[in-house]
């Protein structure tokens, strides 16, 4: 079962506007949470986490938010470029649990 | 450069034919893991390995072997490969508590495989 859920298999937004990427949980040991941004003939790369101790967690064009109470997160990117067209994947761990879950994906393209 | 990387990148082979995909890192890593990385399911760990000689499976480990005798490397075996695991795969590493500083993995570029 799918512990870890992205709906939209796919975003496309303008150049310069918002892309905000959404991912689902359902396991509420989960508590702490990872952005991967893949592009293709590569893998994954860290993105952004966030500790569930947090609702938001910003590293420049990047914000993550995480609402606990819905068990749901999502990527804010601001403003998109270009170069962010890329598949997102979103992953959730558990304490020391050696098992990260990774969501389906969410293939972004930006247009100039 | 700090880096997972694994062998061969782009492989087509034939029902049970045994093949090996080899992954090696250069960071010390204590843990590395495998996924399979199948469209609409995401990435699914097939084994992982906390330290040398410690190996576990993950969430799809049927079909799959692997072994972990020196730190820096974290073979995939599959002894006779069948169409379903025609897949792209990817080795990853880490350090190995996994605090919430340490859970960040480090990915290879992935081997692309195609079972016959």
């Amino acid at each position: 079962d799918q512990q870890v859920k992205q709906n939209s298999p796919s975003l496309s937004v303008q150049e310069g506007r918002i892309s905000i990427l959404n991912c689902d949980y359902t396991n509420s040991m989960f508590d702490y949470f990872l952005w991967y941004k893949k592009y293709p003939a590569e893998g994954p790369t860290f993105l952004i986490s966030i500790s569930s101790i947090k609702d938001k967690n910003e590293d420049g064009r990047f914000t993550v938010f995480l609402n606990k109470s819905a068990k749901h997160l999502s990527l804010h990117i601001v403003p998109s470029q270009p170069g962010d067209s890329a598949v997102y994947f979103c992953a959730a761990s558990a304490g020391n649990n050696n098992d990260m879950r990774f969501g389906a994906g969410t293939r972004l393209t930006v247009k100039p | 450069e700090a880096q997972v990387t694994q062998n061969p990148r782009y492989l087509i082979t034939v029902t049970g034919k045994k093949l090996t995909v080899t992954c090696s890192q250069n960071m010390n890593h204590e843990y590395m893991s495998w996924y399979r990385q199948d469209p609409g399911l995401g990435l699914r760990q097939i084994y992982y390995s906390m330290n040398v000689e410690v190996t576990d499976k993950g969430d799809v480990p049927e079909g799959y072997k692997v072994s972990r005798k020196e730190k820096r490397n974290f073979p995939l075996i599959l002894e006779s490969p069948s169409p379903n695991q025609t897949s792209l795969y990817f080795c990853a590493s880490r350090r190995g508590t996994a605090s919430s500083g340490a859970n960040v993995l480090t990915f290879g570029a992935g081997s692309r495989l195609t079972v016959l």
